[in-house]
Parts: structure tokens; C-alpha cells; sequence
């Protein structure tokens, strides 16, 4: 069976430090990845999504990057943190036409 | 770009009671996708609805799909204590699911009433 896990669970950095945030899955090959941010009481907003090894889609300008060094590993970067970073990061998988299955997520603060 | 609306914002009921969450669009459906979330924790997907008039169902959970209204509805029956938490409706930005993204709504806060 599929599983998605992410890396770490909690972070607390200050500003102007870097960031790196790590999302891994098992079971499955070629899946679509994606990167979203939940800010306290909002939505999810995509921020990346990737179809494949070294091809990463922005979705808004922002302070943070992402990229797919392998088929199953995505992950979110950044060179300077912003307090405005703060928030819950989902990573999530999904195969062409089916359903979309989350990580369990990194809560960041940024101080 | 496409936007989704959903209703309530919050919502608390009795147990046992039924309720309705709307989740609508501004744009062409090519999919919907309901989630319930826990605060502080990842995503369980509920539901996946791609047709129009499409209807699934989970124990006490339904969900339909009106594709010529863009809207999606998830109905509860005798809810329980195990309800509460965020519900969220996504939908696929395209009809080529391959590429396609899944964009959310803000979500609708559920607390149970004992």
C-alpha cells in the first residue's frame, strides 16, 4: 500500500534562517506531488506541484522553492524565511484521474 | 482562476442531527474531492465525485455532485462526536487529469454538540 510521509513534524525557525522540508513516498511510481500551505484559519493554497523528476510548477511568487530530486521525494526550500511563512505545509500524491492522498504535515513558525 | 465557495464557514449541530456542507464554483467542475481534517493533522480523503449527478456514499457520509449547478453537497446522518473537525471540497482545475491541479475551498468547521 501507498504511504506519504513528511520531514519534520514541527519546526520552529527565526527569521532570515533557511528552510527545508522533506516529503517521501512509498508504493507507488511517477505519482503527480504536490506542496500546499494552510495559514491559521484559511484554506489550502497550492504552492508547487510536479509531474515528474526535476519538473516543478509554480503556482504564486513567493519566498520558497521547490524541487524533485528523485521520482518519490519532493521537497520545499527556502534561503530566508519570512514571518509570513508561518504555517501547516501539506504534501500531497496522486496518480493521473484518482484520488489525491495527503502527508501528515509540517507546522513551521517563524519567529 | 477558478475559486470554490463553501457553506457554512462553521457550523455546530446536536448529535444525532443531520447536516449539509455546499461546496460551489465559479467554473466547470472536472472534479470533486471532499476531505476531513483534524485540527493540527493531515488531510483523510472521504470522497471522489466525477460525473454529473454523480452520488457516493460512506456509513452516515454522502456526497453528490450537480455538475449543471458547479455545485457539490456532503450530508451527514445521526452525526456523532467522530464528525467534528474541517471538512474541505477541492475540485480539478482541468479535464486532462494527468496535469491537472486540485484547488480548495476555505472549509467548513463542524463541532458536534453532545
Amino acid at each position: 500500500s501507498q504511504t506519504i510521509h513528511q520531514w519534520p513534524a514541527t519546526l520552529v525557525q527565526p527569521v532570515g534562517s533557511p528552510l527545508s522540508l522533506e516529503c517521501t513516498v512509498e508504493g507507488t511510481s511517477n505519482p503527480n506531488l504536490y506542496w500546499y500551505r494552510q495559514a491559521a484559519g484559511r484554506g489550502l493554497q497550492l504552492l508547487f506541484y510536479s509531474v515528474g523528476i526535476g519538473q516543478i510548477s509554480s503556482e504564486v511568487p513567493q519566498n520558497l522553492s521547490a524541487s524533485r530530486p528523485q521520482d518519490r521525494q519532493f521537497i520545499l526550500s527556502s534561503k530566508k524565511l519570512l514571518l509570513s511563512d508561518s504555517g501547516f505545509y501539506l504534501c500531497a500524491w496522486r496518480l493521473a484521474g484518482n484520488e489525491q492522498f495527503f502527508g501528515p504535515g509540517t507546522r513551521l513558525t517563524v519567529l | 482562476s477558478q475559486e470554490l465557495e463553501q457553506s457554512p464557514q462553521s457550523l455546530i449541530v446536536q448529535e444525532g442531527k443531520n447536516l449539509t456542507i455546499n461546496c460551489t464554483s465559479s467554473k466547470t467542475l472536472y472534479g470533486l474531492y471532499w476531505y476531513k481534517q483534524k485540527y493540527g493533522e493531515g488531510l483523510i480523503f472521504l470522497m471522489m465525485l466525477q460525473k454529473g449527478g454523480e452520488e457516493k456514499s460512506h456509513e452516515k457520509i454522502t456526497a453528490k455532485l450537480d455538475e449543471k449547478k458547479q455545485q457539490s453537497s456532503l450530508h451527514i446522518t445521526a452525526s456523532q462526536p467522530s464528525h467534528a473537525g474541517i471538512y474541505l471540497c477541492g475540485a480539478r482545475t482541468t479535464g486532462y487529469s494527468s496535469a491537472s491541479k486540485i484547488i480548495f475551498g476555505s472549509g467548513t468547521r463542524l463541532s458536534i454538540r453532545p
